[in-house]
């Protein structure tokens, strides 16, 4: 079946640093989403990716889809203390199957 | 506030007990889920119910028993459980994917489980 691998599975990071999460999936994406979850929280939608290459931000989050749509990337500029959490993405096959989430990178930021 | 609601948030039971957890979302939505998250391990989807017809079953143990009345209310029955089946259970709901939305998962705040 269909596999999400993310890394790092955990970063430290000083506040003011930059951090970068990878997803990578065993077949071709139809879509990728990523979701944050804060400590003790629950799984919150940030945003979908569905093109080819696409780029979006979202202030000082930036989300990429790779070229060939089995790869993805968020990277933060900057982090602030409340960037800490766990970030998930999660990948369709198809348009509507439904999603298979990574494990996961979590976020430490110190300040 | 999500949207999505559910109870308990805390539950301790033993091993014989029979427990049911309830979800209930206010968002209008027409597909709702079931997931477990443990330490270390990915989410994992439990089951899924899109319009109230349940349309996967991850093969999940049949001590886990879901059952859907409506579009609004999910329930987890629970029933001779494991030790190892101590987790978050998260509900969450969407409208069933289409070319018009992003099918993006609308998260409880989970019901943390602890088998003895």
């Amino acid at each position: 079946g269909q596999q999400v691998m993310q890394i790092p599975q955990y970063q430290h990071v000083q506040e003011g640093e930059d951090f970068t999460t990878y997803c990578n999936s065993s077949t071709t994406l139809s879509n990728i989403q990523w979701y944050k979850q804060r400590p003790g929280g629950h799984p919150v939608f940030l945003i979908q990716l569905v093109k080819s290459g696409e780029v979006k931000k979202q202030k000082r989050l930036t989300f990429q889809f790779g070229e060939a749509k089995k790869n993805s990337s968020l990277h933060i500029t900057a982090t602030q203390t409340t960037d800490v959490g766990t970030y998930f993405c999660a990948g369709r096959s198809s348009g509507y199957s439904t999603l298979t989430f990574g494990k996961g990178t979590m976020l430490l930021v110190s300040p | 506030e999500t949207g999505v609601t559910q109870t308990p948030r805390h539950l301790v039971m033993g091993m014989t007990n029979k427990k049911s957890l309830k979800c209930e979302q206010h968002l209008g939505h027409n597909a709702m889920y079931w997931y477990k998250q443990s330490a270390k391990k990915p989410l994992e989807l439990m089951f899924v119910y899109s319009l109230e017809e349940r349309v996967e079953n991850n093969s999940v143990p049949s001590r886990f028993s879901p059952e859907c009345p409506n579009s609004s209310h999910l329930f987890l029955h629970l029933h001779t459980l494991q030790p190892e089946d101590s987790a978050l259970y998260l509900c969450a709901s969407s409208q069933v994917p289409t070319s018009a939305n992003t099918g993006e998962l609308f998260f409880g705040e989970g019901s943390r489980l602890t088998v003895l």
